[in-house]
């Protein structure tokens, strides 16, 4: 079974735009979760999406959005970039009932200049 | 104070050595706990998951839960340079929000030959 999948792996832009992230969950995983992971603040959690709505969210401007597709693909966005938004995004996906396991994906190394 | 605190270490151990990773929590309603392993530049794997107080072991690994002093471990026992890594402790967020997982700062581990 195919594992998690984020596209791209790095990405570099400048402040003010905008970027968008990819998760693709292991096939028949409904729920999506995303992370920030810094070397300042670790690991932190910004939503999870289940069935295409969110069902949890962390403590995260709303700047960060994110979104999930019927096949359960998932996106983030983040608007008007900052150079703290310099992180590895990661996604985890999981069949999305208490105690199922999250795996996760390679994460996306996004660098804010 | 945040909910989870592990130390960001370094630690480093000679190979065949016993490591002890700990983890304290302040949230009395965590009620499972997870420990995580991340190897460089990629996205962390579910290593041991436990509920009750007490020990579970698998192979070299065993994870100690002790919820009376809100405090949590990993053993590793005859460590390899293969357990080279960060070792993360994870707990799901209160109330409905288990794919919430809160992450504590991570312990970078090297095991020297």
């Amino acid at each position: 079974k195919a594992g998690v999948t984020q596209t791209p792996r790095y990405l570099i832009k400048t402040r003010g735009q905008q970027v968008t992230l990819s998760c693709s969950p292991i096939s028949g995983h409904r729920s999506v979760s995303w992370y920030q992971q810094t070397p300042g603040q670790g690991l932190q959690f910004l939503f999870e999406y289940f069935s295409e709505t969110q069902r949890n969210k962390g403590n995260f401007p709303g700047r960060f959005s994110g979104r999930q597709f019927s096949n359960s693909r998932s996106e983030m966005n983040v608007s008007t970039l900052e150079l703290g938004d310099s992180a590895l995004y990661l996604c985890a996906s999981s069949l999305g009932q208490e105690k199922d396991t999250q795996y996760f994906g390679p994460g996306t190394r996004l660098t804010v200049l | 104070q945040k909910e989870v605190e592990q130390d960001p270490g370094p630690l480093s151990v000679p190979e065949g050595a016993i490591v002890s990773l700990n983890c304290t929590y302040s949230n009395s309603a965590f009620q499972y706990f997870m420990w995580y392993r991340q190897y460089s530049r990629k996205g962390p794997e579910l290593l041991m998951y436990t509920y009750s107080s007490g020990n579970k072991e698998d192979g070299r690994f065993t994870a100690q839960v002790d919820k009376s002093s809100k405090y949590i471990s990993l053993f590793i026992r005859d460590s390899q340079p293969s357990d080279s890594a960060t070792y993360l402790c994870a707990m799901p967020g209160r109330s409905g929000g288990y794919n919430k997982l809160i992450f504590g700062a991570g312990t970078r581990l090297a095991v020297h030959p």
